[in-house]
């Protein structure tokens, strides 16, 4: 079974800065990883879907990668704004196969941007 | 386009209640899934179904059954409320595993 860890628990960075969030998972056999965002009282959104195939997809002032021999996911936001304070999560497939069997989740990073 | 929707938002019980919480879905998605969230303990499955009819245990099953006799719906009981049932309860969907929508949450307490 997957056990997701992401680094840091906790950021609050001044408004335009880049930064990066860091995920890592303990099974590298996964089909994909997914990035969620979720906003104070409210449920997930969908960020970004990475394919095993793929070294890393873009959206916006987003971009995450997936190096699945390190077992290792990053999530770049570029020129960050206040909009995105909010908790990221990062999930993989549960067991080896493409999530239909439920996710497992990071326990999230805490992004703060200061105005 | 309404996505998931869950019923109700807030809920209070007294332990030893029982209640349901309704997920409903209108994208056509063949699998369905109920999370529950803890502070410091992240999202964990409790349930979920791969098509109508269907149903499976995910980590933590205790305490909870599930039905999905439509396949638009998926229903998360608790037979006996317990005060270690006290969560944010998350459905989500998803057409073929991948691709997850997210409902807005029931903030369950149990006292």
């Amino acid at each position: 079974k997957q056990e997701v860890t992401q680094i840091p628990a906790a950021l609050s960075v001044p408004e335009g800065e880049n930064l990066v969030l860091n995920c890592s998972f303990t099974d590298s056999a996964i089909y994909n990883l997914q990035w969620f965002r979720q906003d104070p009282g409210k449920g997930l959104t969908s960020l970004l879907l990475i394919q095993s195939s793929q070294r890393e997809q873009t959206s916006g002032r987003l971009n995450a990668s997936l190096d699945k021999s390190s077992g290792r996911s990053t999530l770049y936001i570029a020129a960050s704004q206040p909009g995105d304070s909010a908790t990221y999560l990062c999930a993989v497939p549960m067991y080896s196969g493409g999530g239909a069997d439920g996710l497992t989740f990071g326990k999230g990073t805490h992004l703060i941007i200061q105005p | 386009n309404a996505g998931v929707t869950q019923t109700p938002k807030f809920r209070v019980l007294k332990t030893g209640q029982s209640m349901t919480l309704l997920c409903a879905q209108d994208m056509n998605h063949e699998y369905m899934y109920w999370y529950r969230q803890d502070p410091g303990m992240g999202l964990r499955l409790i349930h979920y179904s791969v098509g109508e009819g269907t149903t499976a245990k995910g980590e933590v099953p205790d305490g909870y059954n599930v039905s999905r006799l439509k396949k638009q719906n998926f229903l998360l009981g608790l037979e006996s409320a317990a005060p270690s049932q006290t969560s944010v309860y998350f459905c989500a969907s998803s057409p073929i595993g991948v691709g997850y929508t997210f409902g807005s949450g029931t903030r369950l307490t149990v006292v």
